[in-house]
């Protein structure tokens, strides 16, 4: 049964470009949630998908976007970058209408913009 | 306006037990939780408490006061792999989503 998996691991990029990072949930799970982890700090709740919408969308600026497929994975992109979304970025899988109150988060990709 | 509280750091001896606390004000609540996160790598679940009381998992066991906004970690017969960041996380009573305490990071020494 695979886990939920992010590509890629790491990524170094440079102010103003754009990155996309990408990710596939657990098998049988239909909900993604992205976070973003500065260093040293809880992570942050960026947005979720479910049914290929934007369900949820925490405190973060319109040059975070993302993207569900019809086969639940899902997509991050950030425009414009700064110097301070440096950080890991995780994406969580769940199931919208499960009984499990788990989160399944991947390894997570590191994001380093010069 | 949510807000979680957390120690930024502790120190313990292998063998011991160590409690970590955790204090939440959330404008709603659908249960705590428990993340361990060692370095660069992904939170892994510990613990749930959705009810006030204490929930026991072999050493680790975590304790909630929905009237106080307060829970806690206990681990006990501390290792040495145990030394990692520990996560406190509200959900979000109208998502799936967590908001995540700043984290404790926990060392073991021998």
């Amino acid at each position: 049964d695979a886990g939920v998996t992010q590509s890629p691991t790491h990524l170094i990029k440079t102010r103003g470009q754009q990155v996309t990072l990408r990710c596939s949930p657990k098998s049988g799970h239909d909900t993604v949630s992205w976070y973003q982890q500065a260093l040293g700090q809880g992570p942050q709740f960026i947005f979720q998908y479910y049914e290929e919408e934007e369900r949820q969308r925490g405190n973060f600026p319109d040059r975070f976007s993302g993207h569900q497929f019809p086969n639940y994975s899902s997509e991050l992109n950030v425009n414009a970058l700064l110097l301070g979304d440096s950080a890991l970025y995780l994406c969580a899988s769940s199931l919208a209408l499960g009984v499990s109150y788990e989160q399944y988060f991947g390894p997570g990709t590191r994001l380093t913009v010069t | 306006g949510q807000n979680i509280d957390q120690p930024t750091e502790m120190t313990a001896t292998e063998g011991a037990i160590v409690q970590i606390n955790c204090t939440y004000q959330t404008s709603g609540f659908n249960g705590l939780f428990w993340y361990q996160q060692h370095a660069g790598e992904a939170p892994t679940f510990l613990s749930y408490n959705v009810l006030d009381g204490l929930e026991e998992k072999g050493r680790f066991s975590s304790f909630l006061s929905r009237s106080k906004g307060y829970s806690y970690l206990l681990l006990k017969e501390l290792q040495m792999k145990d030394s990692a960041s520990y996560l406190c996380a509200v959900r979000d009573p109208y998502g799936q989503n967590f908001v995540f305490g700043p984290g404790t990071r926990l060392s073991v020494l021998p």
